[in-house]
């Protein structure tokens, strides 16, 4: 499979426990965005990186959340001490370039928070 | 503050007919406006994509329409099918903005057989 990888699929974590979100990027795909949807809302944009380097984070909350893309390896989108607010899908997106070009997106995380 | 609104929030339409989305935007600068479907349980996927230069985009059953005066777009499926139930978004990005996606909230369409 040649696509935007996610895992896992569901996460189940308590308040104040840390969540994990990794995102491997299509074949040859250097940009990746991370968006988040909360039930019945659209796409909202949290965080674009390139390999080792954050390009921007305006769309992401400035406490608890931090995103990272190394050179070796998946994108990983790590939420600190969630919250029941944190409850959403988390999906990520690669392009082969970065400005307006085709977004490639994966099937997403869907947090769940107790 | 919602950049790109999008219209109607549901939409039923019996097989065959044509569904019609529309999507409004305030920001002159954006240059790219992608449409997405997206399947319960899946990522979204790509559809078709326009840029402002011009006025009308075909992709088999798939149309997209923009009025770069009105600031508006749209999205026609013609002779709708049972499969093309799904809920689509408009979305658009300026230029300046390394790609970063401004969604609407997203037309939940159901095709009746």
């Amino acid at each position: 499979n040649a696509g935007v990888m996610q895992n896992p699929r569901h996460l189940v974590r308590r308040r104040g426990q840390e969540a994990r979100l990794r995102c491997s990027p299509m074949k040859g795909h250097s940009h990746v965005y991370w968006y988040r949807q909360l039930p019945e809302e659209g796409l909202k944009f949290m965080v674009y990186l390139q390999k080792e380097n954050i390009i921007d984070e305006s769309g992401m909350p400035k406490e608890r959340f931090s995103a990272e893309f190394p050179k070796e390896g998946p994108s990983i989108l790590r939420i600190q001490q969630v919250v029941r607010g944190d409850s959403a899908a988390y999906f990520c997106a690669s392009s082969g370039q970065g400005g307006n070009q085709p977004q490639h997106f994966g099937d997403g995380t869907r947090l769940s928070i107790l | 503050q919602q950049q790109v609104k999008q219209s109607p929030q549901s939409l039923i339409v019996q097989k065959g007919g044509i569904s019609i989305i529309n999507c409004a935007y305030e920001n002159t600068a954006f240059d790219y406006f992608p449409w997405y479907q997206q399947f319960p349980g899946k990522g979204p996927a790509l559809l078709i994509a326009i840029r402002p230069d011009v006025s009308e985009k075909k992709e088999g059953r798939f149309t997209i329409s923009f009025n770069k005066s009105a600031k508006q777009f749209s999205l026609h499926i013609m002779d709708s099918q049972p499969g093309d139930s799904a809920t689509y978004f408009c979305a658009a990005s300026r230029p300046d903005s390394w790609g970063k996606l401004q969604f609407g909230a997203g037309t939940q369409v159901v095709v009746t057989p």
